[in-house]
């Protein structure tokens, strides 16, 4: 599986969009790019995935590049219960294991 | 909607003494996830089960063994316990379609604590 980098850190505004970036530019035609997040403890939550469209579902939005090396994960209107690390995983196809990077810890602020 | 269940939630062993977690897949999936997770580390991929059969197998030591029930539900076995086992133990599960994408979806954990 591709590697991916991601910030350590990030900080926003409760209501404001946040935009997580991922670098994955090693990522092979076949891959997904899959985001996943853990609020402190509980079990990773699956968030969107998406193959090479951007897509959309009631959680968040996902942008792919169209050379596919990178993406952005976009929560549009940030609550504080969005507070988690979140981590961008690229994936062959279903029934893979999942390797997790050291993700983004996202803290949003009242 | 059902979710993965995992049992027990919290478990105290000793050293050298043995574990069994337990983990109930959400209905009509086929593949189910095992992930270790240590004290401030990301989770680690330990080992997969498709329809029974061991599927994948990651840096799982040799004093673990895990397998997949026929009603699907899975048990990951701990022998000789260690102090470095301790840690939030997760398991999902999901579809799997060669050539589909499936997310897995995670239980909540069982916390570990050898001492």
């Amino acid at each position: 599986d591709a590697k991916t980098t991601q910030p350590p850190s990030m900080d926003c505004a409760e209501g404001r969009a946040a935009n997580l970036p991922c670098n994955h530019s090693t990522i092979s035609g076949n891959e997904y790019v899959y985001w996943y997040r853990q609020i402190h403890s509980q079990g990773p939550q699956y968030i969107i995935h998406g193959l090479k469209n951007n897509e959309t579902n009631e959680m968040a939005s996902l942008i792919i590049t169209e050379d596919r090396k990178s993406s952005t994960l976009i929560l549009p209107h940030a609550t504080l219960r969005d507070t988690a690390v979140y981590y961008c995983i690229v994936q062959e196809t279903s029934g893979s294991r999942l390797t997790f990077g050291e993700g983004t810890q996202l803290t949003v602020n009242p | 909607a059902a979710g993965v269940i995992q049992s027990p939630r919290h478990l105290i062993k000793e050293k050298r003494e043995t574990a069994t977690l337990k983990c109930y897949p959400i209905p009509r999936h086929d593949t189910v996830y095992w992930y270790q997770q240590g004290p401030g580390q990301d989770p680690q991929f330990l080992i997969s089960f498709y329809e029974k059969m061991q599927s994948d197998k990651g840096s799982i030591p040799d004093r673990f063994s895990a397998q997949q029930f026929s009603d699907y539900h899975s048990e990951l076995n701990m022998s000789s316990l260690e102090l470095g086992d301790s840690a939030l133990y997760f398991c999902a599960s999901s579809l799997a379609l060669w050539g589909y994408s499936y997310e897995q979806y995670f239980g909540p954990g069982t916390r570990l604590t050898v001492t």
